[in-house]
């Protein structure tokens, strides 16, 4: 079974730092491009950050450019978002997703996602 | 403010067909690139509904989506149909592409569909 697990979310100060891992199983992890997308509370799904399969492309989203930095490491099948400098404004529960490929052609879009991990923002 | 823009909203009866559009630009749908859909149901996370482009048509679903719902596009918009409507399907819909200005994936704000 295709299973993603984010784990890592917590409460943490404005200013300050938080690591999030997702962990995948049930696929060939390194075959896949990720990316992370964040819900805050009552509001709708925000892109965060993408990374390709080879790492060779990596995208973020204008609002956390500068602060936040996904990696992956294919040989503990684990995707992360090093979130520094936080705001108020990026609590939210943040999801793992996988790239979506059809017949070699990858899409923009996204057809696993994890459970998600809460991220609380506050002083 | 959504690169992509959605109704807040729609509702219909069960059995009723009901649309939700998606209106983009000329640098997201509007320059051929990917649109998908997710639904979202209350406290969980999002499932991929509909995925599609312009080489392998608009209105694709992953194993067990139910045929009733297809997508569409025309232009810079894209619209989702939900056919037969059940009150399992009430949820909160998401359309996303990838905007090349922006170098970005952007969603939709989402549209909330009721079942009357």
């Amino acid at each position: 079974e295709v299973q993603l697990v984010e784990s890592g979310g917590g409460l943490v100060q404005p200013g300050g730092s938080l690591r999030l891992s997702c962990v995948f199983s049930g696929f060939t992890f390194r075959s896949y491009a990720m990316n992370w997308v964040r819900q805050a509370p009552g509001k709708g799904l925000e892109w965060v950050s993408y990374i390709s399969s080879s790492r060779s492309t990596i995208n973020y989203a204008d609002s956390v450019k500068g602060r936040f930095t996904i990696s992956r490491d294919n040989a503990k099948n684990s995707l992360y978002l090093q979130m520094n400098s936080l705001r108020v404004e990026d609590t939210a529960v943040y999801y793992c997703a996988r790239g979506l490929i059809v017949n070699n052609y990858y899409y923009y879009g996204m057809d696993i996602w994890g459970q998600g991990t809460t991220v609380t923002v506050s002083s | 403010q959504s690169v992509l823009t959605q109704p807040p909203s729609v509702s219909g009866a069960p059995g009723q067909r009901v649309t939700i559009s998606c209106i983009g630009n000329n640098s997201n749908i509007g320059a051929g690139y990917d649109v998908c859909w997710y639904q979202q149901l209350p406290g969980t996370a999002p499932k991929l509904l509909i995925y599609g482009n312009v080489i392998y048509g608009n209105s694709n679903r992953p194993s067990g989506v139910p045929d009733r719902f297809s997508g569409s596009k025309s232009g810079t918009s894209a619209s989702l149909a939900i056919t037969g409507l059940q009150a399992e399907d009430e949820a909160d819909y998401y359309c996303q592409s990838y905007d090349s200005s922006l170098s970005a994936r952007v969603f939709g704000g989402g549209t909330k569909v009721t079942v009357l």
